[in-house]
C-alpha cells in the first residue's frame, strides 16, 4: 500500500520563477494538506484541500496556490520566486473523518537560486 | 495564540536513558496533540498523540504526559536508543473545529542517543 507520493524529490529554481509540486494522497484518503519547512524548523501550513476546494488557509501570501483533482492528488504552486522560498515541501494526506492516520510525504526540497 | 513553544532545542541522551521534550501551547481551543519523528531526508511520521481528556498515554517505550491546567504536554522516551536519534515535533490542532487537519507545529528537537 503506497504511502504519500511527492514529485519530484528536489528541484533548484531561479529567482522570480515559478515551480509546481504534486502530491498523490495515500490510498482511501481524501484530504490533502500541504506544509512549508524550513531548515531546522518545523513545518508551517499553507493550506488544505477536500473536494477539489481549498478550504483552510495558513499565513501564506497569495504566491502561493494549489489545485486537487478529481482523484484526491494535488499541486502546489509557487509564483515570483524569492530565495525565502527555500525549503522542503511536506504534503500529508488524511480523511475527512478523522485525523487519525494523517500521513505525511518524504517532501520535495526546492532551493531558489 | 496559535504558536507551540517546544524545548530543549537539542538533547543528548546516553542510551538505556530517558529523553524528555516538553510543548507548551496558547490556543485553548486546541484538542489533538500529537508527536511526530522525523530523520533526514524523509517527512515527519507519527509517534503517538494525545487528547486533553486524559493525563497519560503510553505506547510501548513512548509516553505522553499532558497538563490541561497548564496548557503543558511532554513526550517520555524510556529506554533510549541510538535508532531513537531524530528531530522530534510536538504539535497541536483543533480537531473539531473549524481548523481541522491544520497542525501547528513546535520547533523541533533534536535527539541524539549516544551507544
Amino acid at each position: 500500500d503506497a504511502g504519500v507520493t511527492q514529485s519530484p524529490t528536489h528541484l533548484i529554481k531561479t529567482r522570480g520563477q515559478q515551480v509546481t509540486l504534486r502530491c498523490s494522497p495515500k490510498s482511501g484518503h481524501d484530504t490533502v494538506s500541504w506544509y512549508q519547512q524550513a531548515l531546522g524548523q518545523g513545518p508551517q501550513f499553507i493550506f488544505q484541500y477536500y473536494e477539489e476546494e481549498e478550504r483552510q488557509r495558513g499565513n501564506f501570501p497569495d504566491r502561493f496556490s494549489g489545485h486537487q483533482y478529481p482523484n484526491y492528488s494535488s499541486e502546489l504552486n509557487v509564483n515570483a520566486l524569492l530565495l525565502g522560498d527555500s525549503a522542503l515541501y511536506l504534503c500529508a494526506s488524511s480523511t475527512s473523518r478523522t485525523l487519525y492516520g494523517y500521513t505525511f510525504g518524504s517532501g520535495t526540497r526546492l532551493t531558489v537560486v | 495564540q496559535q504558536q507551540v513553544k517546544q524545548s530543549p532545542q537539542s538533547l543528548i541522551v546516553q542510551k538505556g536513558g530517558i529523553s524528555i521534550i516538553n510543548c507548551a501551547y496558547e490556543n485553548t481551543a486546541f484538542d489533538y496533540f500529537p508527536w511526530y519523528q522525523q530523520f533526514p531526508g524523509k517527512g515527519p511520521a507519527l509517534l503517538i498523540a494525545i487528547r486533553p481528556d486524559v493525563s497519560e498515554k503510553k505506547e510501548g517505550r513512548f509516553t505522553i504526559s499532558f497538563n490541561k491546567s497548564a496548557k503543558q504536554f511532554s513526550l517520555h522516551i524510556m529506554d533510549s536508543q541510538p535508532g531513537d536519534s531524530a528531530t522530534y515535533f510536538c504539535a497541536a490542532t483543533n480537531a473539531g473545529g473549524t481548523s481541522y487537519g491544520k497542525l501547528t507545529f513546535g520547533q523541533g528537537t533534536i535527539l541524539t542517543v549516544h551507544p
